[in-house]
């Protein structure tokens, strides 16, 4: 199974930027994808296919990456950003997650 | 706007069965994949299985097959998940979720989620 590394948590201030990564255990080309979830709530779709945002989700997100490394970036933070944020891959069954990163803010 | 909408969920004693139900609407359900999506308390999120979009092609994780099952009625655009042989490992909260129209099996839409609860 492709395994994906995420810290476990970040504290950033608000109006910063904060880069959240991800490290794949073997190469996904692009097939990496990256999802909100906050308290009590469904996982959101950001971004797909490593770079591509998605319908409605605000410029500030965006996201990098191909092979083994990638990164999530909000630039700039808001209190509402405050959430987990999981990677995903779709390269190779099974389709896993990373365990996500918890957003704190400073 | 597309809605997913999970269904029973419930408290199961090991080894005991339970099927779940996600109606799907605001789309057109027999166009795309689908798929079922867990996070145990407190955990992070784990995919369970898919199906194709007219269910010719299903696909588990190891830890499920032989017990789960997931199927489809797109005349009824609901889609299910048949669940055997419980374990306390299964305890989760199950997210019906919808995969891309481009099929590079991101998921694009999910439900609010439904709880199972294997305990005795």
């Amino acid at each position: 199974d492709t395994v994906l590394t995420q810290s476990p948590a970040l504290a950033v201030s608000l109006g910063q930027r904060v880069t959240i990564s991800c490290r794949a255990s073997k190469s996904v080309s692009t097939y990496m994808h990256w999802y909100q979830q906050k308290s009590g709530q469904q996982p959101k779709l950001l971004i797909y296919s490593a770079s591509n945002l998605e319908s409605g989700v605000p410029s500030r997100f965006s996201g990098s990456g191909s092979g083994t490394d990638f990164t999530l970036t909000i630039d700039p933070v808001e209190a509402d950003d405050i959430a987990n944020y999981y990677c995903q891959q779709s390269n190779e069954l099974p389709f896993t997650f990373g365990s996500g990163t918890k957003l704190e803010i400073k | 706007e597309v809605q997913l909408v999970e269904s029973g969920g419930g408290l199961v004693q090991p080894g005991r069965s339970l099927k779940l139900s996600c109606a799907a609407s605001g789309f057109t359900f027999s166009d795309y994949n689908m798929a079922w999506v867990r996070q145990a308390p407190k955990k992070g999120l784990e995919w369970v299985a898919t199906i194709s979009y007219d269910g010719s092609s299903t696909y588990y994780r190891d830890s499920v097959k032989g017990r789960f099952t997931i199927s489809r009625d797109n005349a009824k655009s609901t889609l299910y998940l048949q669940m055997d042989s419980l374990r306390s490992e299964d305890t989760a909260t199950y997210y019906c979720a919808r995969h891309d129209a481009t099929v590079v099996y991101y998921f694009d839409y999910w439900g609010q989620g439904v709880m199972v609860t294997v305990s005795s």
